[in-house]
């Protein structure tokens, strides 16, 4: 099984910093298929970068995602209110299971 | 538009039995893997399993093979995730979600939220 491991746990930043979450794999991701999701409370996640660097559709620029192999980052630029959220990665590349991080939780400073 | 909703919330008591829907809607419901994903209160997302509703290929997280069971009727464009015996740790909300673009979940259902207590 493909562990994910996110870093840090909770991240507190103010609306206008810049986010850098982490997401390292135990074994390398095929395809790099190495998704992030935003959660909010109440709500289904929804699905921000596909294949480690693909923005989802209607995704604000300021989301980007990078890396490849075990290391992956998803980078907010500029925080905005709503952007205030847990955020999980998932790999789906290869055999099952297509294991999710614990995810990291954006709070508001 | 491209829709995945799920069936509503259910509350049972341990050893019942329990199978809980996700209709898709928009799409070509045979052309997508459905994934099911498992949300313990308070805890992260855990992927269960998933069904190729095309040709029924189905996987299963080794956490999960055994416990549940994933099928899908094609004539209904529906995927379902059944318990023969419920336990109260099965108490979680469960996804489902279609597997697009680099197998990422493109698009999720509500949420059924399930419970189980006596």
């Amino acid at each position: 099984e493909n562990v994910l491991t996110q870093s840090p746990g909770t991240l507190s930043l103010a609306p206008g910093d810049r986010a850098t979450l982490s997401c390292r794999a135990s074994q390398s991701v095929s395809d790099n298929f190495l998704a992030w999701y935003q959660h909010k409370p109440g709500q289904a996640p929804r699905l921000l970068i596909y294949g480690a660097s693909g923005r989802a559709a209607g995704i604000p620029d300021r989301f980007s995602g990078s890396g490849s192999g075990t290391d992956f980052t998803l980078t907010i630029s500029r925080l905005e209110p709503e952007d205030f959220a847990v955020y999980f990665c998932q790999q789906s590349g290869g055999s099952p299971p297509h294991t999710f991080g614990q995810g990291t939780k954006l709070e508001i400073k | 538009e491209v829709q995945l909703v799920q069936s509503g919330a259910e509350v049972k008591k341990p050893g019942e039995s329990l199978k809980i829907s996700c209709k898709g809607s928009g799409y070509t419901f045979t052309n997508y893997w459905i994934d099911w994903v498992r949300q313990m209160p308070g805890k992260g997302l855990e992927w269960m399993g998933a069904i190729y509703p095309g040709d029924s290929d189905i996987w299963y997280s080794p956490s999960f093979q055994g416990q549940v069971t994933i099928s899908a009727d094609n004539s209904i464009s529906t995927a379902f995730l059944q318990w023969s015996s419920l336990k109260a740790s099965d108490t979680a909300r469960y996804y489902c979600a279609r597997r697009g673009l680099a197998a990422a979940g493109d698009y999720w259902g509500q949420g059924t939220l399930v419970t189980v207590s006596s």
